[in-house]
């Protein structure tokens, strides 16, 4: 499974727009991308998945380059609630056995 | 989207006890499940992977003996914490792959249950 490595923690005034970029030096053909945000005392919940490009939803951007060695998540105009932990994960979705490995996210702390 | 729900959501139990926690998908069926734990400040690490019907597989250094899965039906997996010492206080999540034939590969995850031994 390959490894991702995000910034431990992101600051950002509400309003702004909000990239987060992980790295995944060694992400493999049958990957996808998918990145998950968590509340405190709650489960992940789904953001936005991709395998390559741009993927855009009512939530977020997923950029995603050529190389694929690396994704950025953008979050347009955040507000206070927008404040989670962001994860970002790699790995075969279409094996149903595989499961989803998290690295130690981004802490994203968004002020008024 | 589909729905995972985990029961109880929070449980506290004396040391040497054992608690049961249920992980259900409520709208579709799932061959796998999966077991997460998470302590404060610190991101989820998967614990095992629960098959319909088959033993789980449990991920290096996660007590097969200690944490018990069991995953009987379509719809239900369930991890016992069996002697449950304070250092087993936790967050445990459960989660679910998307079904064959949804387009999303989502995985589903449930809410959570907060277990605190005594």
């Amino acid at each position: 499974l390959a490894k991702t490595t995000q910034p431990i923690s992101m600051d950002s005034y509400e309003g702004q727009e909000v990239n987060i970029t992980c790295s995944h030096n060694n992400i493999a053909t049958n990957d996808y991308i998918t990145w998950y945000q968590q509340f405190p005392s709650q489960g992940p919940r789904f953001i936005i998945q991709g395998y390559k490009t741009k993927v855009t939803n009512e939530v977020a951007s997923l950029f995603i380059p050529a190389d694929r060695k690396s994704s950025t998540l953008s979050l347009p105009r955040v507000s206070l609630s927008d404040t989670a932990v962001y994860y970002c994960l790699v790995g075969d979705t279409n094996s149903g056995n595989t499961p989803l490995v998290f690295g130690k996210g981004t802490r994203l702390s968004v002020i008024a | 989207g589909a729905v995972v729900s985990q029961h109880p959501s929070r449980v506290i139990c004396k040391s040497g006890t054992s608690v049961k926690i249920e992980c259900r998908s409520l709208d579709f069926q799932a061959t796998t499940m999966f077991w997460y734990r998470q302590f404060p400040k610190k991101s989820l690490m998967l614990m095992a992977t629960s098959n319909e019907g088959s033993k789980a597989t449990y991920e290096q250094g996660v007590e097969k003996d200690k944490f018990l899965i069991n995953h009987a039906s379509l719809t239900l997996s369930t991890l016992t914490v069996t002697s449950a010492h304070p250092e087993d206080s936790s967050f445990y999540i459960c989660s679910a792959r998307a079904p064959a034939g949804v387009p999303s590969d989502e995985q589903y995850f449930g809410p959570g249950t907060r277990l605190t031994v005594t």
